[in-house]
């Protein structure tokens, strides 16, 4: 079954650090999205991305944040300069964009700022 | 705008009993409604799905879930739970192509 893979698995970064987190969609997917969930709370969404460009953003996603599809096939999310509450599990998910609103979930990376 | 209101964030249920977790929702027009399920360290994986079909979805693992417009709910139920089923469980809300709403989430706990 086709999935959504996410590197790193997991990332220790100190604050102040520039990330970048790694997502492959589905092949044939046209939307793409971004969602982050603190640990012991709701996953929140961050960011969603069609035509090459970002479709929806929420408050979270400020200037520290930025989205790329570099190559037709990698989906990054960066995050310019860390801070302690970056510190989540980021979730790459995408959605064929034909009918309903199916999204797949990677397995997600876990972000930890020191 | 959508929201998910999913009442019980811990529900523990005996091995073999019904569960029942409760999630309801606000949207300005039909919304799509999903169940996604997340493992110990692991991703969201999904459950089921409603998409304006019938109202009464079948998902993974022997769920499913009731669309009721009039008490704006969709409710997930297992006739008969098993140790597997421990895990939390996030109700979602979308109104079309647009990004999906979560509730706080359910921790299911099942007792031996």
């Amino acid at each position: 079954e086709p999935e959504v893979t996410q590197t790193p698995s997991h990332q220790v970064t100190q604050m102040g650090q520039e990330v970048i987190l790694r997502c492959v969609p589905i092949s044939n997917h046209l939307y793409f999205y971004w969602y982050r969930q603190i640990l012991g709370q709701k996953v929140e969404f961050l960011v969603s991305f069609y035509n090459n460009e970002i479709s929806e953003k929420s408050e979270i996603f400020d200037d520290q944040f930025s989205v790329e599809r570099p190559d037709g096939s990698n989906f990054t999310l960066k995050i310019r300069s860390t801070k302690l509450e970056d510190s989540a599990m980021y979730f790459c998910a995408s959605n064929p964009g034909t009918g309903a609103n199916v999204l797949t979930f990677g397995a997600g990376s876990r972000l930890t700022v020191l | 705008a959508q929201s998910v209101t999913q009442l019980g964030s811990h529900v523990s249920v005996s091995e073999g009993a019904l569960v029942l977790l409760r999630c309801n929702y606000s949207s300005s027009v039909p919304p799509y409604l999903f169940w996604y399920v997340q493992y110990p360290n692991q991703g969201l994986q999904l459950l089921l799905k409603y998409t304006s079909a019938a109202t009464l979805v079948k998902g993974i693992n022997g769920f499913e879930a009731e669309f009721k417009k009039s008490e704006t709910s969709f409710h997930l139920t297992k006739p008969s739970a098993h140790m597997s089923d421990a895990a939390e469980y996030f109700c979602a809300v979308s109104e079309g192509n647009e990004k999906l709403t979560f509730g706080t989430g359910t921790r299911l706990t099942i007792i031996p």
